[in-house]
């Protein structure tokens, strides 16, 4: 099936550094990528959705010069944490949908990363 | 807009014993409906969707899901709930129209004592 590989899973930085999260399908292509902030006890947040050769979607409330998504390729997304505070910690989950001529595709998740500033 | 309701934060069932988690949802036309599972500190995992056809789907790990239109409701299902059942279940919408993302409810937390 659809793999989604993540990476790091785990980081841990100083307040004021960027930190960047890769998300990769792994034996498919994704012209679309989504990207979910998950905190603790609660439901996933979509933060972005990210579209290989164009600008990301940003939801409502996600500033886009904080988050930083590129797309650069059928398999990669990225999302650049910038200039981070503890507030930003979180758990960071992203997902993406093989491209079929179903609509009704699942998501496959990656393992998530869990960003910690101190 | 799309929404989805978990009303349960926390389900909690003696291993053995049927288990139903509860999903309501709202959405323009209709829908893609999914439940999808979490374990700790680990990404999602797939259990099940319903596209159209039948109203009963089935899943993974023996799970089953009810679609119910008048009700608008997708409740997960499972005749007999083990301890590694014990996990976070989240109920996810989308409209069939377009690239729409995918909506979550806002989890519920299952249980299995043994």
């Amino acid at each position: 099936g659809a793999v989604v590989s993540q990476h790091p899973s785990r980081v841990i930085c100083k307040s004021g550094t960027s930190v960047k999260i890769e998300c990769r399908s792994l034996d498919f292509q994704a012209t679309t990528m989504f990207w979910y902030r998950q905190f603790p006890k609660q439901s996933l947040m979509l933060m972005a959705t990210s579209n290989e050769g164009s600008k990301a979607t940003y939801e409502q409330g996600v500033e886009k010069d904080k988050f930083l998504i590129n797309h650069a390729s059928l398999t990669l997304s990225t999302l650049t944490v910038t200039s981070a505070h503890p507030e930003d910690s979180s758990f960071y989950i992203c997902s993406a949908r093989e491209e079929t001529n179903s609509g009704a595709n699942v998501l496959t998740f990656g393992a998530g990363s869990r960003l910690t500033v101190l | 807009a799309q929404s989805v309701a978990q009303p349960e934060d926390q389900v909690n069932v003696a291993e053995g014993n049927p288990l139903t988690v509860k999903c309501t949802y709202s959405v323009s036309g209709n829908p893609y409906l999914f439940w999808y599972v979490q374990y700790p500190n680990r990404g999602l995992q797939f259990l099940l969707k319903y596209i159209t056809g039948d109203n009963l789907v089935k899943g993974s790990y023996g799970f089953e899901a009810e679609f119910n239109k008048s009700q608008t409701s997708f409740h997960l299902k499972k005749p007999s709930a083990l301890v590694s059942d014990s996990a976070l279940y989240f109920c996810a919408v989308r409209g069939q129209a377009g690239n729409t993302p995918l909506v979550f409810g806002k989890g519920t937390r299952l249980s299995v004592i043994a």
